[in-house]
C-alpha cells in the first residue's frame, strides 16, 4: 500500500519570505500522481499544484512549484513571496493510475506571519 | 457557478440513529468520492464512484455505505453511527478519476458530524 508523510506538523514563515513544505512517499508504482491541497480556516480543500510521474520537468503555479525528485520519492512545496493568505493546512496527496484511493498525508500547517 | 454541495454542514447525533449526508454536484463529474478528515490523521478516503451504480471501498469504508443511483448524487449512509464515526467529512468530485486528467477534483465545504 501507498503512503505519504509529511514531517513537519508545523511551520511558519515572514510575510514575502520563501518556504518549502516536505513530503515523502512510499510506492513501487511508476505511474502515479501527485497533489498539494490546501486548506483554510474555511476548511474548503482547494488544489494547488499536481504533478505526473512521467514528467520530468517540475510544476509550477504562480508563487507555488515543487521539486519532485522521483528516485527519492520526495515532493516538496515551495511557496515564494509568501502572503497571509496562505495561512493554511496543506497536504500532500498520491494516487495511483490504477484503482485505488487517493492517499493524504497528515498535513502541515503553514503560519504566515506579518 | 460549478459546486459540491454538501448537507448538513453540521449535525449533533445519538449512537445508533441512521443518518445520511447528501453530495450533489453541477458539473456533470463522473468520479466522486468521501473522504473523513481527522486531526493527525489527514484525509482519508471512505468510498468513490468512478460512475452511475459503480462504487468502490476507499481506506475507511468500515460503517458506511453508499449509492449512486444519479451522476449528480452521492449520499453517504450511516446506518448505525458510533462516537468513533464523530469527524469532518468531504466530498469530491472530478472529470475523470481524482485528478487523472486536467481537472481537478472539486471539494464541498464539509459536514461535521458529532455521534454522542
Amino acid at each position: 500500500a501507498q503512503t505519504v508523510t509529511q514531517s513537519q506538523p508545523e511551520m511558519s514563515v515572514q510575510e514575502a519570505e520563501t518556504v518549502t513544505l516536505s513530503c515523502t512517499y512510499d510506492t513501487s508504482e511508476s505511474n502515479y500522481y501527485l497533489f498539494w491541497y490546501k486548506q483554510p480556516p474555511s476548511r474548503q480543500m482547494i488544489l494547488v499544484i499536481r504533478q505526473e510521474a512521467y514528467k520530468q520537468q517540475n510544476a509550477t503555479e504562480n508563487r507555488f512549484s515543487v521539486n519532485f525528485q522521483k528516485a527519492a520519492k520526495s515532493f516538496s512545496l515551495k511557496i515564494s513571496d509568501s502572503q497571509l493568505g496562505d495561512t493554511a493546512m496543506y497536504f500532500c496527496a498520491f494516487l495511483y493510475s490504477g484503482n485505488t484511493p487517493l492517499v493524504f498525508g497528515k498535513g502541515t500547517r503553514l503560519s504566515v506571519i506579518a | 457557478e460549478a459546486q459540491v454541495t454538501q448537507n448538513p454542514r453540521y449535525l449533533i447525533t445519538v449512537t445508533g440513529k441512521k443518518l445520511t449526508v447528501t453530495c450533489s454536484q453541477n458539473m456533470n463529474h463522473e468520479y466522486m468520492s468521501w473522504y473523513r478528515q481527522d486531526p493527525g490523521l489527514g484525509l482519508r478516503q471512505i468510498y468513490y464512484s468512478m460512475n452511475v451504480e459503480v462504487t468502490d471501498k476507499g481506506d475507511v469504508p468500515e460503517g458506511y455505505k453508499v449509492s449512486r443511483k444519479e451522476k449528480r448524487n452521492f449520499p453517504l449512509i450511516l446506518e448505525s453511527p458510533s462516537p468513533n464515526q464523530t469527524s469532518l467529512y468531504f466530498c469530491a468530485s472530478s472529470l475523470s478519476r481524482a485528478g487523472i486528467s486536467n481537472q481537478p477534483q472539486h471539494f464541498g465545504d464539509g459536514t461535521r458530524l458529532s455521534i454522542l
